[in-house]
């Protein structure tokens, strides 16, 4: 149980083009989905948290106005770069909080990742 | 600021040895934390969850241990494996609504 899918796995594009990237909780409904962005050799940086229903909160230097999140459903979010361009190639990670989680902690489960190479 | 720090450096053992990765921390006092494996092109999967009482945690060959005192927790894989070749991640949260905050994680390289 506990899956969570990203889709594409891979993309390429090119520069100036919008990309969306897909993110969905195949057996479980999530309250809070989670956007990371990590690049080589480094961690999991927290780009942005999104609540089913309602605008996503951004992390301090993240622009909410290239990087569209929507959370349309309690099993789907998206990610949209829009305008990318190579400084946006990176590894976009998401992650899934189930609805009724455990209230102490923030338990995520993470999925497979999304490789974004902009030309 | 708060940091996060685990050994850049990759850590090469032995097939049946004990691995022992190290996650430091400053400016922070987590309520709980985590440990992740995290392979190659993959998103992280969770392993344990330690909580700020508690001393030590374990999970069939894995052992986890969190000094607050210390501000430090130790992850050991006893009788590793070339399989537990991996990336792993440490990530400390506060509360259920709360961000998680990941180390830059160790790579894990154990040779047959």
């Amino acid at each position: 149980g506990a899956v969570v899918s990203q889709h594409p796995s891979r993309v390429i594009c090119k520069s100036g083009t919008s990309v969306k990237i897909e993110c969905r909780s195949l057996d479980f409904q999530a309250t809070t989905m989670f956007w990371y962005r990590q690049f080589p050799k480094q961690s999991l940086m927290l780009m942005a948290t999104s609540n089913e229903g309602s605008k996503a909160t951004y992390e301090q230097g993240v622009e909410k106005d290239k990087f569209l999140i929507n959370h349309a459903s309690l099993t789907l979010s998206t990610l949209t770069v829009t305008s990318a361009h190579p400084e946006d190639s990176s590894f976009y990670i998401c992650s899934a909080r189930p609805l009724g989680g455990d209230s102490h902690y923030n338990e995520q489960f993470f999925g497979p990742g999304t490789r974004l190479t902009v030309l | 600021s708060q940091k996060i720090e685990q050994n850049s450096e990759a850590l090469n053992i032995q097939e049946g040895k004990t691995a022992t990765l190290t996650c430091n921390y400053t400016n922070y006092s987590p309520a709980y934390l985590q440990w992740y494996r995290q392979d190659p092109g993959r998103g992280p999967v969770f392993l344990l969850l330690i909580r700020e009482n508690e001393k030590e945690k374990r999970k069939e060959r894995l052992k986890v241990t969190f000094d607050t005192t210390l501000k430090q927790s130790l992850f050991h894989i006893t009788a590793s494996q070339p399989a537990d070749s991996a990336t792993y991640l440490c990530a400390l949260g506060k509360g259920a609504g709360n961000m998680l905050t990941f180390g830059g994680g160790t790579r894990l390289m154990v040779k047959p």
